[in-house]
């Protein structure tokens, strides 16, 4: 099971955005992080915990290992505001965080 | 350019069935998986099943093991995802979702979604 945490976050922009995601198991590092933007299908920003996707801007990095993760979104824009998922592809079945909701302060 | 596209949602009774499929194009369809993945509405994401290039492997969530089948035909590059059994549960935009594959199960594209409804 994937939690995230919070479930919402409100960030001034340009200020810092920390989200959180705890595996209930470890998941080595075998985690991705995912952007959805509302009536849009998401978008793979981080893979291998801490690798950006092609095109991904260098505001947004990754950290952790294991069953604690972080997604840092550097200082805040105001296209940042969607919600954010974290995935485990370490085993079967794969599973989804359920999510946290960045928005502007 | 890379695309998947979705095709064959709508409204359905509860009991029935509905196949989806996705046509994948611009990309060397064998060197890369193909995923569904769902989306209720107002919810989260929920991975929903997997097949491997060869065929070999399957996997599904326990949501849908025995009731959904998922298929390849990578003569035409699509993948198909036959549901039965259709519950109010299934509602979601469901999503094909592209992947590495081999360990590498994170997903670096994905199609707009086809949305199923089920509803009496």
């Amino acid at each position: 099971v994937m939690t995230q945490s919070p479930a919402t976050l409100s960030v001034s922009p340009g200020e810092r955005a920390t989200l959180s995601c705890g595996a209930s198991q470890s998941v080595g590092r075998s985690l991705a992080w995912y952007q959805q933007k509302p009536g849009q299908a998401p978008r793979l920003l981080i893979y291998l915990t801490s690798t950006r996707a092609a095109g991904i801007p260098a505001r947004f990095s990754g950290s952790g290992s294991e069953t604690e993760f972080t997604l840092t979104i550097s200082s805040l824009q105001s296209e940042d505001v969607a919600v954010y998922y974290c995935q485990q592809y370490y085993a079967w079945p794969l599973t989804f965080g359920g999510g946290t909701k960045v928005e502007i302060k | 350019q890379v695309q998947l596209v979705e095709s064959g949602g709508g409204v359905v009774q509860p009991g029935s069935s509905l196949r989806l499929s996705c046509a994948a194009s611009g990309f060397t369809f064998s060197a890369y998986t193909i995923h569904w993945v769902r989306q209720a509405p107002g919810a989260g994401l929920e991975w929903v099943a997997f097949l491997s290039n060869d065929g070999g492997e399957i996997h599904y969530a326990d949501s849908v093991e025995g009731r959904f089948a998922i298929s390849r035909d990578s003569s035409d590059k699509t993948l198909h995802l036959q549901m039965n059994s259709l519950s109010p549960e299934d509602t979601a935009v469901y999503y094909c979702a592209r992947s590495r594959g081999a360990g590498s199960h994170y997903f670096d594209f994905w199609g707009q979604g086809a949305r199923v409804t089920v509803s009496s």
